[in-house]
């Protein structure tokens, strides 16, 4: 079964350093997703790329993280400087398109377990 | 008020209880919507989408109400592994999604 992949599972690092976050989605799908999740709390969308451009990065906080989708295919999630308030759960997804009905559908990684000391 | 409101919980019901879940959306121009369920510390797995005929699978129906903007899902005969977060997702504007912050169920013997 086809699975979204990311990587480091689990990100240890000291506040004003960088840190970076890397996803591949299924195979054939166009649409892409990075969302940060506090606990107890709901996904919160950072970023969605169609391809290789950004569909929508209107809660992106772009003064110190930055996404890219290159090729098209695998993404990078960066922050620098890391801030305390950044520790959270950072979850990538992919859907066929972003048009109606099944291919809205989205498949999650893993996620990257983030802790800012 | 927010896009995609849920009540937490959590819903502690017995094995075998019927339970619903509703989420409110506050845009009426929504395209699409979802339920999605979240294990501890776990990523979100797909349910079910939510038609505007309604979508049953086994134990789980859910429905859309346009009228009053919310959808429902409803779990029958409860499993001790149906206890998890339930998470509605609404997409908006060019089909961009969000997500309610979850319900949190809770079955017990």
């Amino acid at each position: 079964e086809a699975e979204v992949a990311q990587s480091p599972r689990y990100k240890i690092t000291e506040k004003s350093q960088a840190v970076a976050f890397w996803c591949d989605p299924i195979s054939g799908h166009a649409t892409l997703y990075w969302y940060r999740q506090i606990l107890g709390q709901g996904p919160e969308l950072l970023v969605q790329f169609q391809d290789e451009s950004v569909v929508d990065d209107s809660q992106l906080p772009k003064d110190r993280f930055s996404a890219e989708r290159l090729k098209g295919v695998d993404s990078t999630l960066k922050i620098q400087p890391a801030e305390l308030g950044d520790s959270a759960m950072y979850l990538c997804a992919s859907s066929l398109a972003f048009s109606g009905g099944a291919q809205n559908e989205q498949f999650f990684g893993p996620g990257t377990r983030l802790t800012v000391l | 008020r927010k896009e995609v409101e849920q009540d937490p919980g959590p819903f502690n019901v017995p094995e075998g209880a019927t339970v619903a879940f509703n989420c409110t959306y506050s845009n009426s121009a929504s395209q699409s919507f979802f339920w999605y369920r979240q294990d501890c510390r776990k990523e979100p797995k797909l349910l079910m989408s939510v038609y505007s005929s309604g979508n049953e699978d086994g134990r789980f129906t859910a429905q859309l109400n346009r009228a009053s903007q919310y959808i429902s899902l409803l779990i029958r005969d409860s499993k001790l592994s149906d206890s998890a977060t339930y998470l509605c997702v609404v997409n908006g504007r060019s089909y961009i999604p969000t997500f309610g912050r979850g319900t949190s169920l809770i079955v017990h013997p």
